[in-house]
């Protein structure tokens, strides 16, 4: 089946720190990858989507590289601000309807 | 603007009360979908549907209840079945392969 495994958190930086938050994903085929971000008491919002191998998602200074030959998905910011505070999903479509979510992974930015 | 709307933002249950949580959009998706949050934890997937009249039941759908009677609205009944019912649920849409519009939200409370 599919699954998609982060890494724990939770996780603390200081701003302007580099972040790196790990996504490897088990599937079948080639399914696009997501990483959704969720503020305090909100929804959860796109931040980024990669759907072939080697592209490359980013928004908002966040990165991430769809690498099959890792199976991997991994989140990177090169210099955090506060405003980054937030949990963060790992998500995978095999191209149907559903995606498969990971635990997600709480960021705290200190000032 | 195109968006997804869940109402109310907050809802507080009686016990042995059933409380709809409502759930529109006007993105014109075909798949619509319940998520429910606890604290510190992922999404699980309660009820989902692909098109109108059809719905199926995801990993956690015990003591819940939703219709699909419109494109646009998939109303989820929590019922008096449900044991714990206080959570943050999330209502989401997508088209194939495309990932998920996410609601902001409702924060029901049993009191």
């Amino acid at each position: 089946g599919n699954s998609v495994t982060q890494m724990e958190g939770p996780v603390t930086l200081s701003e302007e720190a580099f972040l790196t938050i790990n996504c490897t994903y088990t599937a079948t085929g080639y399914p696009s990858l997501f990483w959704y971000v969720q503020y305090p008491g909100e929804g959860l919002q796109l931040l980024l989507k990669a759907t072939k191998a080697d592209d490359k998602g980013s928004n908002k200074g966040f990165e991430a590289t769809y690498r099959k030959e890792t199976t991997s998905f991994h989140l990177e910011k090169g210099s955090v601000q506060v405003s980054d505070s937030a949990v963060y999903f790992c998500a995978l479509s095999p191209n149907d309807y559903k995606l498969s979510f990971g635990a997600g992974t709480t960021v705290t930015v200190r000032a | 603007d195109g968006g997804i709307t869940q109402s109310p933002k907050y809802l507080f249950r009686k016990e042995g009360q059933n409380v709809t949580l409502s759930c529109e959009q006007n993105l014109n998706h075909d798949a619509m979908y319940w998520y429910r949050q606890d604290p510190g934890q992922g999404l699980r997937l309660i009820y989902y549907s692909q098109i109108v009249n059809d719905f199926q039941k995801g990993d956690i759908a015990e003591g819940y209840s939703v219709s699909r009677e419109k494109k646009e609205s998939f109303p989820l009944t929590v019922t008096s079945a449900q044991k714990n019912p206080t959570a943050f649920y999330l209502c989401a849409s997508s088209i194939q392969g495309s990932g998920y519009t996410f609601g902001s939200g409702t924060r029901l409370t049993v009191v």
